[in-house]
């Protein structure tokens, strides 16, 4: 597709399970990253990767969330054993960089997570 | 440690005014700097974006200003219009590996007919 692509668009699961958020970025980027915004808040930076990078953990708030990026295209946020607090929208942004070009980064329209 | 602050919550201005938004970073490795709008239940939207190496950027009714000395910059935005109502974002980026995007809090702009 042409723009940033996250599904579901919508999750609501109860607590302590695990779910995955997926992210399709655009076709040729090179940068992804993920946010969160909670209820009133800003957005919160939980990872970032470029290209072959390892990716920049620095924002993941525990150790329940992990995310990966296969192929460097479609990237999967997972988070376990899911607390009421990371009920948020979590945001999904792809960009190009290469050699110090660099592009503003699309966004997707975000998933909801909703844990009850 | 905000990297990248917009101390103002909320502003109103009445149609047609000038609306300035703005945003510090203590960041110096910051070299890249970029506004994004954010309507309810939608992801942000790219609007105008600067590097260190220019002091203003200019796109329409919207205007970006740097002032690297004071890691400052603003969003003009003139005339505003009802449908500016939204949240502005001010983001960052540095040079290299580590160039994350880091974002403000946010800025809820209500434009009044």
């Amino acid at each position: 597709g042409a723009g940033v692509s996250q599904s579901p668009s919508n999750k609501v699961t109860e607590k302590g399970k695990d779910v995955e958020l997926r992210c399709d970025p655009i076709s040729g980027h090179t940068a992804l990253y993920w946010y969160r915004q909670s209820l009133g808040q800003g957005l919160e930076f939980l990872i970032y990767f470029q290209g072959n990078s390892a990716p920049d953990k620095s924002g993941l708030p525990s150790d329940r969330f992990s995310a990966e990026r296969t192929g460097g295209s479609v990237s999967t946020l997972t988070i376990q054993r899911t607390q009421q607090e990371d009920s948020a929208v979590y945001l999904c942004a792809s960009s190009l960089r290469d050699r110090g070009y660099r592009t503003e980064a699309f966004f997707g329209q975000g998933t909801r997570l909703t844990v009850v | 440690d905000q990297q990248v602050k917009q101390n103002s919550p909320s502003l109103s201005v009445q149609e047609g005014r000038i609306s300035i938004l703005n945003c510090d970073y203590t960041n110096s490795m910051f070299d890249y700097f970029l506004w994004y709008k954010k309507y309810p239940a939608e992801g942000p939207t790219f609007l105008i974006s600067i590097s260190s190496i220019k002091d203003k950027n200019e796109d329409g009714r919207f205007t970006v200003f740097l002032n690297k000395s004071a890691k400052h910059l603003s969003l003009h935005i003139v005339p505003s219009q009802p449908g500016d109502s939204a949240v502005y974002f001010c983001a960052a980026s540095a040079r290299g590996s580590q160039g994350n995007l880091i974002f403000g809090k946010g800025t809820k702009l209500s434009v009044k007919p």
